[in-house]
């Protein structure tokens, strides 16, 4: 069974700059897993941020940013604003099945 | 506007069955993979089941194969979930979500399995 591994915490200053990661347990990740991630805020269904490792939908402000690093899918977010404080997910794609990370939450202090 | 509104969640015991419903509007439809995510309380995000726009191809998780049936009715602009032989496991938000991106989302459906 494929495994996603995300980092469970992560905390940031305001203003500052964090990186997330999605890492897989097949091995490195491609633009072929089309990585994809969304944020979570407490009580609201998931919002779509990335699709296709490094797109923005037209709703997701400029300083969230997608790229592969270091054989994973990663989320950088600059000039982290409060209201970043939340859970991130990401899921990547192995041919027909869809598998979620299990999710990191981003302490904005 | 796209949106999606799911209903059909509630409280059923084990060995139970429901059917979810998700509402669709703002988009063409039957142009669309659609897609049912799950969350238990406090926990991350599953990929229960999705259906090609046409309904040819369908999967299921592991955790819900041979239970679960998901279905879509184009003319309806409707995606289902039926679920049978419930479990105290299946307790979760249900979400429904729009296409290969899982670009929009419902606000999700409460299912308690519990006697």
């Amino acid at each position: 069974q494929t495994v996603v591994t995300q980092e469970p915490s992560l905390t940031v200053s305001p203003g500052g700059t964090v990186t997330l990661t999605c890492a897989s347990s097949t091995g490195a990740v491609t633009s072929g897993n089309s990585p994809k991630w969304f944020q979570q805020k407490p009580g609201q269904a998931p919002r779509a941020l990335i699709y296709s490792t490094s797109n923005r939908h037209s709703w997701t402000p400029a300083r969230f940013s997608g790229s592969l690093l270091g054989g994973k899918a990663a989320l950088t977010l600059s000039g982290v604003q409060p209201e970043d404080e939340a859970e991130y997910y990401c899921l990547l794609y192995y041919g027909g099945v869809r598998v979620f990370g299990g999710g990191t939450k981003l302490t904005v202090l | 506007e796209v949106q999606l509104v799911e209903s059909g969640g509630g409280l059923v015991q084990p060995g139970g069955s429901l059917r979810l419903s998700c509402a669709a509007s703002g988009f063409t439809f039957s142009n669309y993979e659609m897609n049912w995510v799950r969350q238990a309380a406090g926990k991350g995000l599953e990929c229960v089941s999705y259906i090609s726009n046409s309904g040819s191809t369908i999967y299921y998780a592991d955790s819900v194969k041979g239970r679960f049936t998901i279905s879509r009715d184009n003319s309806k602009n409707s995606l289902y979930l039926q679920m049978n032989s419930l479990r105290a496991e299946d307790t979760a938000v249900y979400y429904c979500t729009r296409g290969t991106g899982f670009d929009y989302w419902g606000q999700g459906t409460l299912v308690t399995v519990s006697s």
